[in-house]
């Protein structure tokens, strides 16, 4: 089955402990990316990857850093997080072209405490 | 800078049409899309707009007009299903294919 997988679906954590959200996609997609959504303000977009070793910043992308040194794998990394970074996390992958659609996981709740 | 509105909630019986608008300000824009996300769920595509006029998928039917940067989502025969939220997002050449969504519209349908 097709699907982007994103873990830990659920994670409370404290200020300042170091965290990863893995993201993971089986369709071969050249493009992955990175949305926190807080009420109000819609996704917003933190980080993407155009291929291999290639990333960018998005809107948001203070206190967050990102790899991509697999295809398929896109982690999501905090190193220190502070509560402002509590937020809902979806990741999300699609093809090269601009009218791919955009397949997003299941997402992951993050509060930082 | 770059910016999406859409109205924060439209409420429409079941049965009926509702149409959700989007108006953008992007650089580099490429196309206007539609996801839609029920509570607790993951976004799911809906539509995409790469060029003027109207795409029909079922039900929903997606509008572009790069000249006016506007573009709309219609959903006909509304059913309860269909009470969700529902974002515009722009895919822009900035930097690569970069998405950027609108804050969001909450529908909810009625019986």
């Amino acid at each position: 089955e097709a699907q982007v997988t994103q873990n830990p679906r659920y994670l409370i954590t404290v200020t300042g402990k170091k965290l990863t959200v893995t993201c993971s996609q089986n369709m071969n997609h050249e493009y992955m990316s990175w949305y926190r959504q807080d009420p109000g303000l819609g996704l917003r977009q933190i980080y993407y990857s155009m291929n291999v070793e290639v990333t960018d910043k998005g809107d948001v992308p203070e206190g967050y850093k990102v790899s991509r040194k697999e295809k398929r794998n896109f982690p999501l990394i905090l190193e220190s997080p502070s509560p402002n970074q509590t937020s809902l996390y979806f990741c999300a992958s699609s093809g090269a072209g601009s009218n791919s659609p955009l397949h997003f996981g299941n997402g992951t709740r993050l509060t930082v405490t | 800078g770059q910016s999406l509105e859409q109205p924060s909630e439209v409420t429409a019986v079941e049965g009926a049409i509702v149409q959700i608008n989007c108006t953008y300000q992007t650089s580099g824009f490429y196309g206007l899309s539609w996801y839609q996300q029920h509570d607790g769920g993951a976004p799911t595509f809906l539509s995409y707009n790469g060029l003027d006029g109207l795409e029909e998928t079922g039900r929903f039917s997606s509008f572009l007009s790069r000249s006016d940067s506007y573009g709309y989502l219609l959903l006909q025969e509304l059913q309860m299903k269909d009470s969700a939220s529902y974002f515009c997002a722009v895919i822009t050449g900035a930097g690569g294919f970069k998405t950027i969504f609108g804050a969001g519209t909450r529908l909810f349908v009625k019986a």
